[in-house]
């Protein structure tokens, strides 16, 4: 069975303070690895897609990697309005999007 | 501006009395999906539709109805709400095969 858990379920950050958020994943036929930012009261925002081990994509001060087993998000010298959940989800055989329960961040100036 | 619109944001209603939740998107995307959010579950999806006349089962499908008669609206129904339907709902849309998907602001249901 597909499976995606992330950690920690909260994470909080100094303004500045460097940190990465781990999602790890348990799935047949890795097709695609996706990183979305979920805002109080609103609906995700796609951030990533990642397709296979070693890859990396940045925006900001996100850089998300992928690895067999885990995908992680780090974030460089964050300031508050990085404020948010961020959501994993995995693609693999079955062709649906399975999503794991999310990191909520917070970051205090 | 290309988005997902979803209403109502909030819905407050009794056990047994049908509703319905409009979907509407601008961007000509073929797919089109509706989602459950609840604390500590996630995301799970209840339908998807991959085209217009073409829809499918999710994970959490019982108690839902969903149609697919025009390419840019994906109806969510509701014909007996019960207390267990209580929760955060997102609708979202797609190009088919790609899963960067444009999610609505999301309807909080209460069912009592």
């Amino acid at each position: 069975e597909d499976q995606v858990t992330q950690s920690p379920e909260a994470l909080r950050l100094q303004e500045g303070e460097s940190s990465s958020l781990n999602c790890s994943y348990t799935v047949s036929g890795l097709r695609g690895l996706f990183w979305y930012r979920q805002d109080p009261g609103k609906g995700p925002e796609f951030l990533f897609t990642l397709y296979s081990a070693g890859e990396e994509k940045e925006k900001e001060r996100l850089k998300a990697t992928l690895t067999k087993k885990e995908s992680f998000l780090h974030i460089t010298a964050p300031k508050p309005e990085d404020s948010a959940t961020y959501l994993c989800a995995v693609l693999g055989d079955t062709d649906k999007l399975i999503f794991g329960t999310g990191t909520r961040l917070q970051v205090f100036p | 501006e290309a988005q997902v619109t979803q209403n109502p944001r909030y819905l407050i209603t009794v056990t047994g009395k049908k509703l319905t939740v409009t979907c509407s998107q601008n961007m000509n995307h073929e797919y089109m999906s509706w989602y459950r959010q609840d604390p500590g579950l996630g995301l799970r999806q209840i339908y998807y539709s991959m085209n217009v006349e073409v829809t499918d089962k999710g994970d959490v499908p019982e108690g839902y109805k969903v149609s697919r008669k025009e390419k840019r609206n994906f109806p969510l129904i509701l014909e007996s709400p019960s207390p267990n339907q209580t929760s955060l709902y997102f609708c979202a849309s797609s190009r088919v095969g790609t899963y960067g998907y444009t999610f609505g602001s999301g309807t909080r249901l209460t069912v009592v």
